[in-house]
């Protein structure tokens, strides 16, 4: 069985582009997640998808993020225009059920915004 | 407030040696879960414990909760150069699915 993949695995980018992240779930997962790590901090939940709806958007930092689900499979995290502080790893999570079961995460796409 | 801080922040230990990390956290859970991340990777699940648990076990690893201090502890035993590593504790609260996580502890373990 496949794991949550993510891509790109690197990205870097000026200041005040938009940048595209994306999440592919475990095949059946209905919860995906986004979180983030910036630099010396603690990892931070960003959302919260159930199949194609937001279940839980509040950590997501500002409307520079747009996430999106289309369909209940993959999802997108858009940054537009990025932000120098918008650095850091940003992680994808699935999980099969909801807040008793495991979430398996991605290897994570590290943002370097210049 | 932040949950889930780990204690030490840093920990250095022989091969074959017991590793204890331990992690506090303010409010209360519905479970607590324990990831590793090798360097430059993504995170790894380890270990679910959930709030009516007190211990559990899964191969060299013992995972404790003490819900009356908040608090947990993952031991590792017999502890290995591959188990060098960051481990995060996270929480999972009430209704809410999102994982709240620590700062983490850096494992190093010297062959």
């Amino acid at each position: 069985e496949a794991g949550v993949t993510q891509f790109p695995s690197h990205s870097v980018i000026e200041k005040g582009q938009t940048v595209t992240l994306r999440c592919d779930p475990i095949s059946g997962h209905d919860n995906l997640y986004w979180y983030r790590r910036v630099m010396g901090k603690e990892i931070k939940f960003l959302l919260h998808f159930v199949k194609e709806s937001k279940q839980d958007e509040s950590g997501m930092p500002n409307n520079r993020f747009l996430a999106e689900r289309t369909g209940g499979t993959y999802s997108t995290l858009k940054v537009q225009p990025a932000e120098l502080e918008d650095s850091g790893v940003y992680f994808c999570a699935s999980s099969q059920r909801g807040s008793s079961s495991e979430q398996y995460f991605g290897p994570g796409t590290r943002l370097t915004v210049t | 407030s932040q949950q889930g801080e780990e204690d030490p922040q840093a920990l250095s230990i022989q091969e074959g040696e017991n590793a204890t990390m331990n992690c506090s956290y303010k409010t209360s859970i519905n479970n607590l879960q324990w990831y590793r991340q090798n360097s430059g990777r993504g995170l790894v699940h380890l270990i679910l414990i959930r709030s009516n648990e007190r211990e559990k076990h899964s191969g060299r690893l013992r995972v404790t909760l003490d819900t009356s201090k908040k608090s947990s502890s993952l031991l590792i035993t017999a502890s290995r150069a591959a188990d060098t590593a960051s481990y995060f504790c996270a929480t999972v609260g009430g209704s809410n699915y999102k994982l709240t996580f620590g700062k983490g502890t850096l494992l190093t373990v010297n062959p």
